[in-house]
């Protein structure tokens, strides 16, 4: 199975700062990552997929990009509605796994 | 719009099963699998498996064989999740999750199972 490492559980965050989000893959996903964010109450929300392809209506201050086992989620000028949980996701191999998400938290 | 739609809580007792509900509505049913993802309270997401609604193919995480059966009706555009045996690590938010290619485009709203005598 592909383990998927999301090294920070939780990032301390500025509205209209900048925040990236990491995740890293126990072996190469060839870019067959998705990124989804998460409120409480929700369904999660798919934002990227392909590792850069933004979905239709996602802001376009989301960014995604990364390679082999190693990739970012950026966010620039945070807003309020951001603040959630964020997860990775590689769709390279079955199991389909995902990472233990990244919570945001405004300073 | 796409929609799926999820049926609503279920509280069941151990050992019992419970069969969760999603139907699809606003595209193509048969056209896209049907994902399962399980959210333990607080937790991250685990993948159960998915059903190709055309052929009723299968495919299931290990975790999870011999837990969740997965079926559909074509008929009512319907898809299901059948849970055996519950205990109270199968106490969770249960989604189904379609319209990707393996990552999950369209979710239903979630149905909380929760395991408790």
């Amino acid at each position: 199975d592909i383990q998927m490492t999301q090294s920070s559980s939780y990032l301390s965050v500025s509205l209209g700062g900048r925040v990236t989000i990491t995740c890293k893959a126990s072996d190469h996903i060839n870019n067959w990552l998705a990124w989804y964010q998460q409120k409480p109450g929700n369904a999660p929300r798919l934002l990227i997929s392909g590792a850069t392809s933004l979905e239709t209506g996602v802001p376009s201050r989301f960014s995604g990009s990364g390679s082999g086992k190693d990739y970012t989620l950026s966010i620039t000028s945070l807003q309020t509605e951001d603040v959630a949980t964020y997860y990775c996701q590689q769709y390279w191999s079955t199991p389909l796994t995902f990472g233990a998400g990244t919570k945001l938290e405004l300073k | 719009e796409i929609q799926l739609q999820q049926s609503g809580p279920e509280l069941v007792k151990p050992g019992a099963s419970v069969k969760v509900s999603c139907k699809a509505s606003g595209y193509s049913f048969t056209d896209y699998n049907m994902y399962w993802v399980k959210q333990s309270h607080g937790k991250s997401l685990e993948w159960i498996g998915y059903i190709d609604p055309y052929n009723g193919g299968t495919s299931y995480n290990q975790k999870f064989k011999g837990k969740a059966t997965l079926t559909v009706d074509k008929s009512s555009s319907t898809a299901f999740m059948h849970l055996n045996s519950l205990t109270s690590e199968d106490s969770a938010v249960y989604y189904c999750a379609s319209l990707g290619r393996s990552w999950f485009a369209y979710w239903g709203q979630g149905t909380l199972v929760t395991v408790s005598a």
